[in-house]
């Protein structure tokens, strides 16, 4: 069993279009996570996620709606897409907010913006 | 602001040598450090572990040392494979979430 999963796992569209991306793990952490990886292959934190609610939003643009319909879920809709969102986007999970606990990593989503 | 540099930024020996990645970080107020493995088109797969209170960690043939102090972190491969050939990566988490380096690609020639 998967303990991360994310869907799609390719993903191209066109510019200006609306897109999601989804997340979920089956570890019963409390803790989620989106990370984007550019081009240049650098690892950021874009938000986090503890049981449903908000608590990390690093200063990424607001066409990124992060939205959690359970502590299991965690799903990255995007607004109005542009070039530079061409990226992976990894979704990660942990036991609790706490920092310092292990992190799990999805597969990633290669998204490409034409 | 926490950074982390990963020295070198590539490697490639050949099959059975033993090596050494580098990574440093600017602030020592750290919780833990963790090693990553990407392989192309894949995700991050978690190596090693080290809370801030630990010197070291060893899984297989991989060991992982810390020193908060200077900010510094090495993962030594012990008899490289081939199959060992991917990205490491190294991240430390703080007062604010995994904090990521660049990489170290390790490629291992047969």
């Amino acid at each position: 069993d998967t303990a991360v999963s994310q869907t799609p796992k390719y993903l191209v569209t066109q510019m200006g279009n609306d897109k999601s991306i989804k997340c979920e793990q089956n570890l019963g952490h409390d803790t989620m996570y989106w990370y984007k990886q550019d081009s240049k292959k650098f690892l950021k934190i874009m938000f986090s996620y503890n049981n449903k609610e908000l608590i990390i939003n690093e200063t990424v643009p607001n066409r990124f709606s992060p939205k959690s319909p359970d502590k299991a879920h965690l799903n990255l809709h995007i607004n109005s897409l542009e070039l530079g969102d061409s990226a992976v986007y990894f979704c990660a999970s942990s036991q609790d907010a706490r920092t310092g606990n292990e992190q799990f990593f999805g597969p990633g989503t290669r998204l490409t913006v034409l | 602001k926490q950074e982390v540099t990963q020295i070198p930024a590539a490697l490639s020996v050949p099959e059975g040598e033993n090596l050494v990645l580098n990574c440093s970080f600017t602030d020592s107020a750290i919780y833990n450090l963790q090693w990553f493995r990407q392989d192309p088109g894949k995700g991050l797969t978690s190596l090693l572990l080290i809370q801030s209170s630990q010197r070291e960690q060893t899984s297989g043939r991989l060991n992982a040392s810390l020193d908060k102090s200077s900010g510094r972190s090495t993962l030594y491969i012990a008899a490289s494979q081939p199959g060992d050939s991917a990205t490491y990566l190294c991240a430390v988490s703080g007062n604010t979430p995994l904090v990521f380096g660049k990489g170290t690609r390790l490629s291992v020639i047969a």
